[in-house]
């Protein structure tokens, strides 16, 4: 079956913009992970949802950004008002209840100018 | 908090050498642990894990084991290839699938023919 995808998978921002970043997990999957990584880092967790509720937001770096997951599926991780910092590749992942394993996108390249 | 040490880079070795990339852990309870690895222009896949203390994980030649003791999760090969060249994740997380997993900060490794 389609693993994890993501779109757009380049993104770029002029400072001061908002953007929205999507994330459609493998059917199924209840748990969905968002995740920054800047260049040359490990990801960094970012906020958490079991099916539409949004469990664990405290990654998140400024009240700029802005998650949901309206139906509990598909999530969209916005940013307002982008700044430099927050150039990075912003990660989705996906897991089952039933195994302790998640699955990863390809990322959104995000750059802001 | 919670945390991952693990190995800098870039590490360069030639074709066929012996791999070890060593990761230690800081954590409250008993997390898993795991290898992940992102190729050159790929999303991030996970190699290998392990949820118990002694535990082995192991994938396409790779291993490393759950050292309690010493809080470790050293990842070795016995013979690297080309192709296995890419940058290497260690990480942890809680024992279930609503856990945020904690990431190093990345071993980049060459492999020379």
């Amino acid at each position: 079956g389609a693993g994890v995808s993501q779109s757009p998978r380049y993104k770029v921002a002029k400072r001061g913009q908002d953007v929205a970043l999507r994330c459609d997990p493998i059917s199924g999957h209840v748990s969905l992970f968002w995740y920054q990584q800047a260049l040359g880092q490990g990801p960094e967790f970012l906020t958490y949802f079991q099916n539409e509720a949004q469990l664990d937001k405290s990654g998140l770096p400024s009240d700029r950004f802005f998650a949901e997951r309206p139906e509990g599926s598909v999530s969209t991780l916005k940013i307002q008002r982008t700044q430099q910092e927050d150039s990075a590749v912003y990660l989705c992942a996906s897991s089952s209840t039933r195994v302790n394993e998640q699955f990863f996108g390809p990322g959104t390249r995000l750059t802001v100018l | 908090g919670d945390s991952v040490t693990q190995m800098e880079g870039p590490v360069t070795l030639s074709e066929e050498a012996f791999l070890t990339i060593n990761c230690t852990y800081t954590a409250t309870g008993y997390p898993s642990l795991f290898w992940y690895v992102q190729y050159p222009g790929e999303g991030l896949q996970l190699l290998l894990k392990a949820t118990k203390a002694d535990d082995k994980g192991s994938n396409k030649g790779f291993e490393a084991t759950y050292r309690k003791e010493t809080t470790s999760f050293h990842l070795e090969k016995g013979s690297v290839q080309v192709s296995d060249s890419a940058v290497y994740f260690c990480a942890l997380s809680g024992y279930s699938s609503a856990s945020k997993i904690i990431f190093g900060s990345g071993t980049r490794l060459s492999i020379r023919p």
